[in-house]
Protein backbone atom coordinates (compact mmCIF):
# COMPACT_ATOMS: atom_id res chain seq x y z
CA UNK A 1 0.00 0.00 0.00
CA UNK A 2 2.03 3.23 -1.16
CA UNK A 3 2.05 6.32 1.59
CA UNK A 4 1.06 9.38 0.06
CA UNK A 5 3.15 10.69 -3.08
CA UNK A 6 4.02 13.75 -3.53
CA UNK A 7 5.83 15.73 -6.55
CA UNK A 8 7.43 17.26 -7.18
CA UNK A 9 10.43 16.70 -4.59
CA UNK A 10 11.93 20.15 -4.86
CA UNK A 11 10.77 22.55 -7.19
CA UNK A 12 12.40 25.68 -8.32
CA UNK A 13 10.26 29.24 -9.22
CA UNK A 14 11.24 32.74 -10.20
CA UNK A 15 9.65 35.18 -8.74
CA UNK A 16 6.21 35.84 -10.53
CA UNK A 17 6.17 32.16 -12.17
CA UNK A 18 3.63 29.88 -10.59
CA UNK A 19 4.05 26.17 -8.79
CA UNK A 20 1.88 23.59 -8.93
CA UNK A 21 2.32 21.26 -5.74
CA UNK A 22 0.32 17.56 -5.96
CA UNK A 23 -0.27 15.17 -3.45
CA UNK A 24 -1.86 11.91 -4.07
CA UNK A 25 -3.20 10.43 -0.93
CA UNK A 26 -3.25 6.68 0.33
CA UNK A 27 -6.16 4.51 -1.27
CA UNK A 28 -8.89 4.82 0.50
CA UNK A 29 -8.45 8.30 2.07
CA UNK A 30 -10.55 10.90 0.91
CA UNK A 31 -9.61 13.74 3.52
CA UNK A 32 -6.51 15.99 2.30
CA UNK A 33 -4.36 18.63 4.42
CA UNK A 34 -1.55 20.81 3.20
CA UNK A 35 0.81 21.96 5.67
CA UNK A 36 3.60 24.34 5.19
CA UNK A 37 6.84 24.26 6.92
CA UNK A 38 9.54 27.31 7.32
CA UNK A 39 12.84 26.35 8.54
CA UNK A 40 13.06 26.39 12.42
CA UNK A 41 9.10 26.72 12.86
CA UNK A 42 6.51 23.83 12.95
CA UNK A 43 4.17 23.29 10.71
CA UNK A 44 1.55 25.82 9.78
CA UNK A 45 -2.23 24.12 8.52
CA UNK A 46 -3.29 25.72 5.12
CA UNK A 47 -6.12 24.12 3.69
CA UNK A 48 -8.27 20.74 4.07
CA UNK A 49 -9.79 19.17 1.31
CA UNK A 50 -12.57 15.97 1.25
CA UNK A 51 -13.22 15.11 -2.56
CA UNK A 52 -13.74 18.14 -5.03
CA UNK A 53 -15.17 20.54 -2.08
CA UNK A 54 -12.45 22.92 0.21
CA UNK A 55 -13.70 22.32 4.12
CA UNK A 56 -11.46 24.86 6.06
CA UNK A 57 -9.13 27.10 4.48
CA UNK A 58 -8.58 29.58 7.36
CA UNK A 59 -5.23 28.80 7.03
CA UNK A 60 -4.08 30.11 3.01
CA UNK A 61 -3.28 33.16 2.31
CA UNK A 62 -6.07 34.73 0.46
CA UNK A 63 -3.97 35.70 -2.59
CA UNK A 64 -2.40 34.11 -4.39
CA UNK A 65 -3.07 30.63 -3.42
CA UNK A 66 -5.36 27.76 -4.18
CA UNK A 67 -6.21 24.52 -3.52
CA UNK A 68 -8.55 21.67 -4.98
CA UNK A 69 -8.84 17.94 -4.74
CA UNK A 70 -11.12 16.82 -7.93
CA UNK A 71 -13.08 13.70 -8.16
CA UNK A 72 -10.25 11.84 -10.31
CA UNK A 73 -6.31 12.49 -9.52
CA UNK A 74 -4.80 14.13 -6.86
CA UNK A 75 -5.04 17.18 -4.71
CA UNK A 76 -3.69 20.31 -6.44
CA UNK A 77 -1.83 23.44 -4.02
CA UNK A 78 -1.39 26.31 -6.53
CA UNK A 79 0.64 29.34 -5.87
CA UNK A 80 0.32 32.09 -8.44
CA UNK A 81 2.96 34.68 -8.95
CA UNK A 82 5.39 33.47 -6.02
CA UNK A 83 7.59 35.32 -4.10
CA UNK A 84 10.77 34.64 -1.85
CA UNK A 85 8.44 34.00 1.24
CA UNK A 86 7.06 31.20 -0.18
CA UNK A 87 9.81 29.06 0.08
CA UNK A 88 9.34 26.42 2.33
CA UNK A 89 8.29 22.38 2.36
CA UNK A 90 4.99 21.72 1.48
CA UNK A 91 3.70 19.14 3.09
CA UNK A 92 0.36 17.01 2.62
CA UNK A 93 -1.25 14.05 4.49
CA UNK A 94 -4.34 12.43 4.02
CA UNK A 95 -6.99 10.23 6.60
CA UNK A 96 -10.06 8.19 6.42
CA UNK A 97 -11.77 10.03 8.25
CA UNK A 98 -11.71 13.94 9.21
CA UNK A 99 -10.80 15.28 12.47
CA UNK A 100 -7.51 15.22 11.78
CA UNK A 101 -6.62 12.28 13.30
CA UNK A 102 -4.18 9.71 12.17
CA UNK A 103 -3.13 12.09 9.40
CA UNK A 104 -0.22 10.09 7.16
CA UNK A 105 2.21 12.41 5.69
CA UNK A 106 3.99 12.64 2.14
CA UNK A 107 7.14 13.62 2.14
CA UNK A 108 6.88 17.05 0.95
CA UNK A 109 8.00 19.25 -2.14
CA UNK A 110 10.72 22.16 -1.41
CA UNK A 111 9.49 25.06 -2.79
CA UNK A 112 12.97 27.66 -3.83
CA UNK A 113 11.82 30.82 -5.12
CA UNK A 114 14.93 32.31 -7.10
CA UNK B 1 -0.86 32.35 23.87
CA UNK B 2 -0.10 29.52 21.30
CA UNK B 3 -2.49 26.85 20.93
CA UNK B 4 0.15 24.66 21.30
CA UNK B 5 3.46 25.15 22.79
CA UNK B 6 6.21 22.37 23.23
CA UNK B 7 9.67 22.69 25.22
CA UNK B 8 12.13 24.52 22.94
CA UNK B 9 15.52 22.57 21.90
CA UNK B 10 17.62 20.99 21.08
CA UNK B 11 17.94 18.55 23.64
CA UNK B 12 21.10 15.76 23.48
CA UNK B 13 21.61 12.75 25.23
CA UNK B 14 23.37 10.08 25.40
CA UNK B 15 22.37 6.80 24.09
CA UNK B 16 20.35 4.65 26.63
CA UNK B 17 18.74 7.55 28.24
CA UNK B 18 14.80 7.66 28.78
CA UNK B 19 13.83 10.96 27.07
CA UNK B 20 11.01 13.20 28.23
CA UNK B 21 9.00 15.56 25.62
CA UNK B 22 6.51 17.92 26.52
CA UNK B 23 3.68 19.87 25.00
CA UNK B 24 0.96 22.09 26.42
CA UNK B 25 -2.05 23.26 25.08
CA UNK B 26 -4.44 25.83 26.30
CA UNK B 27 -7.89 24.99 23.76
CA UNK B 28 -9.97 22.83 25.91
CA UNK B 29 -11.88 21.38 22.96
CA UNK B 30 -8.50 18.76 21.85
CA UNK B 31 -9.39 15.55 22.66
CA UNK B 32 -7.07 13.58 20.27
CA UNK B 33 -3.19 13.73 20.79
CA UNK B 34 -0.26 12.61 18.42
CA UNK B 35 3.20 12.76 18.22
CA UNK B 36 5.06 12.67 15.16
CA UNK B 37 8.59 11.66 14.60
CA UNK B 38 10.60 13.87 11.47
CA UNK B 39 13.40 13.16 9.93
CA UNK B 40 15.95 15.30 8.26
CA UNK B 41 14.25 16.52 5.14
CA UNK B 42 11.59 13.80 5.56
CA UNK B 43 8.21 13.97 6.08
CA UNK B 44 6.64 13.95 9.61
CA UNK B 45 5.95 10.41 10.49
CA UNK B 46 3.03 8.88 13.03
CA UNK B 47 4.59 7.37 16.16
CA UNK B 48 1.81 7.33 18.89
CA UNK B 49 -1.81 8.97 19.10
CA UNK B 50 -4.12 8.73 21.98
CA UNK B 51 -7.47 9.61 22.20
CA UNK B 52 -8.24 11.92 25.96
CA UNK B 53 -6.25 11.23 29.28
CA UNK B 54 -4.40 8.53 30.20
CA UNK B 55 -1.54 6.46 29.02
CA UNK B 56 -0.16 4.65 25.92
CA UNK B 57 2.85 2.32 25.57
CA UNK B 58 4.54 0.84 22.26
CA UNK B 59 7.51 -0.37 22.53
CA UNK B 60 9.87 1.82 23.76
CA UNK B 61 7.43 4.71 23.69
CA UNK B 62 5.12 6.02 25.87
CA UNK B 63 2.81 8.75 25.67
CA UNK B 64 0.99 10.56 28.26
CA UNK B 65 -2.03 13.10 28.63
CA UNK B 66 -3.00 14.73 31.29
CA UNK B 67 -6.14 16.75 30.31
CA UNK B 68 -6.94 18.47 33.14
CA UNK B 69 -3.09 20.05 33.24
CA UNK B 70 -3.29 20.65 29.29
CA UNK B 71 -0.05 19.11 29.47
CA UNK B 72 1.37 15.64 27.15
CA UNK B 73 4.79 13.91 27.11
CA UNK B 74 6.24 11.61 25.15
CA UNK B 75 8.55 9.08 27.25
CA UNK B 76 11.12 7.17 25.08
CA UNK B 77 13.03 4.79 26.89
CA UNK B 78 16.47 3.24 26.25
CA UNK B 79 16.77 5.83 23.46
CA UNK B 80 19.26 4.69 20.71
CA UNK B 81 20.98 7.04 18.12
CA UNK B 82 18.18 6.42 15.70
CA UNK B 83 15.83 8.53 17.35
CA UNK B 84 17.84 11.29 16.57
CA UNK B 85 15.03 13.44 14.95
CA UNK B 86 12.72 16.49 15.04
CA UNK B 87 9.62 15.36 17.54
CA UNK B 88 6.06 17.08 16.80
CA UNK B 89 2.91 16.89 19.28
CA UNK B 90 0.09 17.66 16.89
CA UNK B 91 -3.89 18.25 18.86
CA UNK B 92 -7.20 17.92 17.23
CA UNK B 93 -10.74 18.07 18.43
CA UNK B 94 -11.85 15.55 16.24
CA UNK B 95 -14.77 16.96 15.55
CA UNK B 96 -16.06 16.43 11.26
CA UNK B 97 -13.87 19.75 10.05
CA UNK B 98 -11.19 19.80 12.99
CA UNK B 99 -7.65 19.69 11.43
CA UNK B 100 -4.51 19.05 13.18
CA UNK B 101 -2.56 21.90 15.32
CA UNK B 102 1.24 21.32 15.15
CA UNK B 103 4.08 22.40 17.92
CA UNK B 104 7.08 23.56 16.75
CA UNK B 105 9.07 20.37 17.30
CA UNK B 106 12.10 19.47 19.28
CA UNK B 107 15.42 18.46 17.76
CA UNK B 108 16.58 15.52 19.64
CA UNK B 109 20.01 14.24 19.27
CA UNK B 110 21.24 10.69 20.72
CA UNK B 111 24.59 10.61 21.42
CA UNK B 112 26.52 7.20 20.75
Amino acid sequence: NAGVMQNPRHLVRRRGQEARLRCSPMKGHSHVYWYRQLPEEGLKFMVYLQKENIIDESGMPKERFSAEFPKEGPSILRIQQVVRGDSAAYFCASSTKGGGTEAFFGQGTRLTVV
Amino acid sequence: QKEVEQDPGPLSVPEGAIVSLNCTYSNSAFQYFMWYRQYSRKGPELLMYTYSSGNKEDGRFTAQVDKSSKYISLFIRDSQPSDSATYLCAMSSGGANSKLTFGKGITLSVRP
